[in-house]
C-alpha cells in the first residue's frame, strides 16, 4: 500500500488476555516506531527498528510488551497479561533510514480498550 | 513527552491567524516538527524547520524558530473550519521524535 498499514484498528480485550498490533511499513523503509498515544497526551516512544532489530526499546513500559519484525518488514507489537491501563492508541510509523529530515510517516492507529 | 510543551487550546475565528506556541529543552535537537492530527486519523507531517534557520514558510503556514529560547511557533494564515484538528510540535533527539501533548484548535464561524 502507499501508506503504514496497521490491524486492527480497534481492539477490545479483558483485563488479562494477550493481544497483538500488527504494522506494515512503508515499502522500502527501514526504520520502523511503535508509539503510543493515551487520551490527551501525544505520542510517546516505545521502540524503534532499524532493520529486523530492535535499536531502542527504551520507551517499552515493562515485560509485558514486546515488538518484533523478524523480515525487516512487517512488524508485531505484542502485550501480554493486558491491563486496565494499557488502553491506549498504538501508533506506527516507518522512514527511510537515509533521511536527513527524519520524517516519520504514521499510520492511523491501533485503538486498544482493556476491559 | 514532558520535554516538549504546549497551550492546550486555541480557538479561532475563520478567515483569522492562528498561533501555536511550543518550547522544547533539546538544544542538540537538529530538526523541529509541526504535525496535525483530526478526529480518528493518525498523524499528518505539516511542515519542519532546520535548527540553523529562523523561520519557514509554506503557503498559509509560517514556521518561527528561536534557538536561544528553545521556542518554536506554527502561523496559520486565513484559517479554515478544516484547520480544526490537534496540532504536535515535536523536536528529533538522534532517531526519535519527542512529541508535546498536543494544542487543540477549534475554528468557529
Amino acid at each position: 500500500g502507499a501508506g503504514v498499514s496497521q490491524t486492527p484498528s480497534n481492539k477490545v480485550t479483558e483485563k488479562g488476555k494477550y493481544v497483538e498490533l500488527r504494522c506494515d511499513p512503508i515499502s522500502g523503509h527501514t526504520a520502523l516506531y511503535w508509539y503510543r498515544q493515551s487520551l490527551g497526551q501525544g505520542p510517546e516512544f516505545l521502540i524503534y527498528f532499524q532493520g529486523t532489530g530492535a535499536a531502542d526499546d527504551s520507551g517499552l513500559p515493562n515485560d509485558r510488551f514486546f515488538a518484533v519484525r523478524p523480515e525487516g518488514s512487517v512488524s508485531t507489537l505484542k502485550i501480554q497479561r493486558t491491563e486496565r491501563g494499557d488502553s491506549a492508541v498504538y501508533l506506527c510509523a516507518s522512514s527511510l533510514w537515509s533521511s536527513n529530515t527524519g520524517e516519520l510517516f504514521f499510520g492511523e492507529g491501533s485503538r486498544l480498550t482493556v476491559l | 513527552g514532558e520535554d516538549v510543551e504546549q497551550s492546550l487550546f486555541l480557538s479561532v475565528r475563520e478567515g483569522d491567524s492562528s498561533v501555536i506556541n511550543c518550547t522544547y529543552t533539546d538544544s542538540s535537537s537538529t530538526y523541529l516538527y509541526w504535525y496535525k492530527q483530526e478526529p480518528g486519523a493518525g498523524l499528518q507531517l505539516l511542515t519542519y524547520i532546520f535548527s540553523n534557520m529562523d523561520m519557514k514558510q509554506d503557503q498559509r503556514l509560517t514556521v518561527l524558530l528561536n534557538k536561544k529560547d528553545k521556542h518554536l511557533s506554527l502561523r496559520i494564515a486565513d484559517t479554515q473550519t478544516g484547520d480544526s484538528a490537534i496540532y504536535f510540535c515535536a523536536e528529533k533527539e538522534d532517531y526519535k521524535l519527542s512529541f508535546g501533548a498536543g494544542t487543540t484548535v477549534t475554528v468557529r464561524a
